[in-house]
């Protein structure tokens, strides 16, 4: 199975900052990676996928990057609804694995 | 409204067997490969099963394989997880996941989840 890591595992932040979370694959999953969303008691939410697609809906403050092994997930500038916590999953084959998470929350 | 609803969860005992459903609504379920994801308490996200749109290709997560069994019904828009001799390990929220129509393996929609508790 291919093993996925984030870093860090949790930032403080505040609102108008600029958010950056790694993501990387133990082996190289080509840009089939996507980011999610999740807010306490609240199901994930699909924010990119194929390494650097908005999902429809999702505002333009979110992006993605990376191929290979080695991804980002920026937040350009942070608000306040964005304080949650954020998974990476390799959409590259079976089984697809996620991220342990990074929780983003208030400085 | 485009959604997915799970039902089904409780308190079952080790052992035990539970069966849970996800209703669709709002898009041609028959269309999309649908997946069930896991949450234990205060952990990250695991896959669990994949059912492809006319039931042809079925997987599992070897913490699973053997014990769960999942199915549909595309006449009733319905998503299942029959899950049997089930352990302390298998308590998590369980997720109704469709598999996303822009890419491979990922999920673009999910339901609000179900809590099963396996716990004597």
């Amino acid at each position: 199975d291919i093993q996925m890591t984030q870093s860090p595992s949790s930032v403080s932040a505040s609102v108008g900052d600029r958010v950056t979370i790694t993501c990387r694959a133990s082996q190289g999953i080509s840009s089939w990676l996507a980011w999610y969303q999740q807010k306490p008691g609240k199901a994930p939410k699909l924010l990119i996928y194929a390494a650097s697609s908005l999902q429809s809906g999702v505002p333009s403050r979110f992006s993605g990057s990376g191929s290979g092994t080695d991804f980002t997930l920026t937040i350009s500038s942070l608000q306040p609804e964005d304080f949650a916590t954020y998974y990476c999953q390799q959409a590259n084959s079976f089984p697809p694995t996620f991220g342990p998470g990074t929780k983003v929350d208030i400085k | 409204e485009v959604q997915l609803v799970e039902s089904g969860g409780g308190l079952v005992k080790p052992g035990g067997s539970l069966r849970l459903s996800c209703a669709a609504s709002g898009f041609t379920f028959s269309s999309y490969s649908m997946n069930w994801v896991r949450q234990a308490p205060g952990k990250g996200l695991e896959w669990v099963s994949s059912i492809s749109s006319s039931s042809s290709y079925i997987y599992y997560a070897d913490s699973v394989k053997g014990r769960f069994t999942i199915s549909r019904d595309n006449a009733k828009n319905s998503l299942y997880l029959q899950m049997n001799s089930l352990r302390a390990e298998d308590t998590a929220v369980y997720y109704c996941a469709r598999e996303g129509s822009n890419s491979n393996y990922d999920f673009d929609l999910w339901g609000r989840g179900t809590l099963v508790t396996v716990s004597s």
